[in-house]
C-alpha cells in the first residue's frame, strides 16, 4: 500500500526556537495533505489542510502564524512550530488521501518543548 | 459529516471474536462508515469501510445495520497486537478529512 513518512519521529527543542516537521508521500501524488496533533490520552484533532501550490486551510483556534504550513510539491508538506512552547509539546500526525477511498497517515513525530 | 459514538473501551480475550459497536444515527445517505486503528504511539491504520452493505476483507468485517444507523466492526480472532484504539469514522466524500471522535480502546488479553 502506499506510505506516507514523516521527519523526524521524535524531537527535542527549547522553548522559543522553531520546529520543522516534513511530511512525505513516497509512492504517489498528494494535493492535498492534512495535519493533526494529539495529546495524550486524547484523539487526533485536525489542525489544518495542507494545499499544493496554494495556501492552507486551518481549523478554528489554530494559529496560521503559529503553525507554519509549506506544500512544496506533490509529494511534501511541511509543518513549521514557530517559537514553540511547552504546550505544544504534542504528537504531530499528516495524512493524505490515496486511491479511491483511503487516507494514508504517517507514522508521527512527537514534539517536547522544554 | 455526522456525529459517531462508541463505547469507551472493550476487553477481549486473545482467540476470540472482537465485536466493536459505534452508533451513527445521523448519518446521511451519501456518508459512508469508516474504521481506522491507532496502536500506541502510531499514526493511524485504516480497517474497512462500507455505504449500507456488509464489507469483509483480510482484517475485518463490517455490519451496517439496515437503517444505517449503527454498525459493528468484527475482529474475527483478536489477538493482542490488536490491542488499539478503534475508531468510527463517517464521511462524505473520498478525499475529504477524517474527524476523530474519542474512539474504543480495545484490550486484547490472554
Amino acid at each position: 500500500g502506499a506510505v506516507v513518512s514523516q521527519h523526524p519521529s521524535w524531537v527535542i527543542c527549547k522553548s522559543g526556537t522553531s520546529v520543522k516537521i516534513e511530511c512525505r508521500s513516497l509512492d504517489f501524488q498528494a494535493t492535498t495533505m492534512f495535519w493533526y496533533r494529539q495529546f495524550p490520552k486524547q484523539s487526533l484533532m485536525l489542525m489544518a489542510t495542507s494545499n499544493e501550490g496554494s495556501k492552507a486551510t486551518y481549523e478554528q483556534g489554530v494559529e496560521k502564524d503559529k503553525f507554519l504550513i509549506n506544500h512544496a510539491s506533490l509529494t511534501l508538506s511541511t509543518l513549521t512550530v514557530t517559537s514553540a512552547h511547552p504546550e505544544d509539546s504534542s504528537f504531530y500526525i499528516c495524512s493524505a488521501p490515496g486511491g479511491s477511498y483511503e487516507q494514508y497517515f504517517g507514522p508521527g513525530t512527537r514534539l517536547t518543548v522544554t | 459529516d455526522a456525529k459517531t459514538t462508541q463505547p469507551t473501551s472493550m476487553d477481549c480475550a486473545e482467540g476470540r471474536a472482537a465485536n466493536l459497536p459505534c452508533n451513527h444515527s445521523t448519518i446521511s445517505g451519501n456518508e459512508y462508515v469508516y474504521w481506522y486503528r491507532q496502536i500506541h504511539s502510531q499514526g493511524p491504520q485504516y480497517i474497512i469501510h462500507g455505504l449500507k452493505n456488509n464489507e469483509t476483507n483480510e482484517m475485518a468485517s463490517l455490519i451496517i445495520t439496515e437503517d444505517r444507523k449503527s454498525s459493528t466492526l468484527i475482529l474475527p480472532h483478536a489477538t493482542l497486537r490488536d490491542t488499539a484504539v478503534y475508531y468510527c469514522i463517517s464521511r462524505a466524500g473520498t478525499a475529504s478529512k477524517l474527524t476523530f471522535g474519542t474512539g474504543t480502546r480495545l484490550q486484547v488479553t490472554l
